[in-house]
This record gives C-alpha cells, structure tokens and sequence, in this order.
C-alpha cells in the first residue's frame, strides 16, 4: 500500500460548485497533514495544513481531517477557473519525512 | 522577501557532465530537503539536513551528493549526469522544532540531460 494515495483525476467541476479532493494515508501515528496546489510549471504551494479531527476553514478552502479512518480532504467553494492546477496531499509520517501524495489534477469548467 | 531560493531556474546538459544546483532558505528553518518531480509529476524526497546534518538519505545514486554548508543552504552537486536525472529539482525547507512542521519549497531547477 502507498503511504498517501489520491485519484490522479482530472477531476471536472464547473465555476461555483464545490470540488472535493480526497486522500488516504497509510502511517497511523501520522500527525500533520497538507495540501499543496502546483500550476504547471511551478512549485507547489502550501494551501492548508491540519494537525486535529474536524474542519478547518481558510477562505474558500476547507480541510477536513479523519485519523479513525485515515482520510484528509480539501473542499474548495465557489470554484474559480484560476483553482485549475495539481492538488498534492501530504502527510508527515512516522519517520519525520512529509511524503506526498501523487497529486489530482483539478480542471474548473468557465 | 523571506522565501526558498535556487539557481539556475533552467540546467541543459550533456550526458556525463558534472552540474550543480544551488539553494538558499532565509525562514530561519532547520532542515532543508531536496526532492525530484519526474515527468508523472510524482514527488519523491532524496535527501535532508537538520542543522547541517544528513538526516535522510533515499536510494539515491552516489552521483549525487549534497552539501550544507549551513543551516540556510543545501546544495545538490551530480557527476556524471545521465538521461534519466532528466527531471525538475526542488529544494523545500522547514522548522522540525517548532511543531508546525509546514514545509516550503523553492521554485525548482529544471534539469535535461541531452
């Protein structure tokens, strides 16, 4: 089993719904979480981090965060033609290392 | 500005050639990392350093080899570079004490081998 796995996508959604990206990860004792954006040809970017089960909001991205079940999720409201980009799930694993997932390709519909 | 910085943005190079990349991290963060994307866009760690320390070392060729000068910089030296090490570079960096652990990268070395 990978240690963090996303659908490679791309996910299609159109301007103003809600897209929903997800991962799981497999290091139980893993503690911080985050989600990355990549344009093409750029770095990724820190977007969001969550350390705690629940919610947690910034703008018009949430994160949203399930240890039992060893699952993170970005919800990102009011799509935006410019939130088209690569989505990276990360996770600091047991071993201190932030591993990345494959990342899922988000494509908003003007 | 407070950022992760590397040079060159752009490395074309003959196969068997020697080439360095070259980062710089002014957050006052600890560690510093190099991590290859490939052309699936899969990022794969390679190497870190706290405070001047190799603390990861994946299953690298031995054709690469970093040097941290000091805590703000990492460098990532290759010999003998060959068709494969065809691929973007990132240099990242981040405070391990501090319990946040978000981590930032630099803009990337894009390197082709010819």
């Amino acid at each position: 089993q990978k240690e963090v796995e996303q659908n490679s996508g791309p996910l299609s959604v159109p301007e103003g719904a809600i897209a929903s990206l997800n991962c799981t990860y497999s290091d139980r004792v893993s503690q911080s979480f985050f989600w990355y954006r990549q344009y093409s040809g750029k770095s990724p970017e820190l977007i969001m981090s969550i350390y705690s089960n629940g919610d947690k909001e910034d703008g018009r991205f949430t994160a949203q965060l399930n240890k039992a079940s060893q699952y993170v999720s970005l919800l990102i409201r009011d799509s935006q033609p410019s939130d088209s980009a690569t989505y990276l799930c990360a996770v600091l694993n047991r071993d201190d290392k932030i591993i990345f997932g494959k990342g899922t390709r988000l494509h908003i519909l003007p | 500005d407070t950022a992760v910085s590397q040079t060159p943005k752009y490395l074309v190079t003959q196969m068997g050639n020697d080439k360095s990349i070259k980062c710089e991290q002014n957050l006052g963060h600890d560690t510093m990392y190099w991590y290859k994307q490939d052309s699936k866009k899969f990022l794969k760690i390679m190497f870190s350093y706290n405070n001047k320390e190799l603390i990861i070392n994946e299953t690298v060729p031995n054709r690469f080899s970093p040097k941290s000068p000091d805590k703000a910089h990492l460098n990532l030296h290759i010999n003998s570079l060959e068709l494969g090490d065809s691929a973007v570079y990132f240099c990242a960096s981040r405070a391990t004490a501090t319990g946040v652990n978000e981590q930032f990268f630099g803009p990337g070395t894009r390197l082709t081998v010819l």
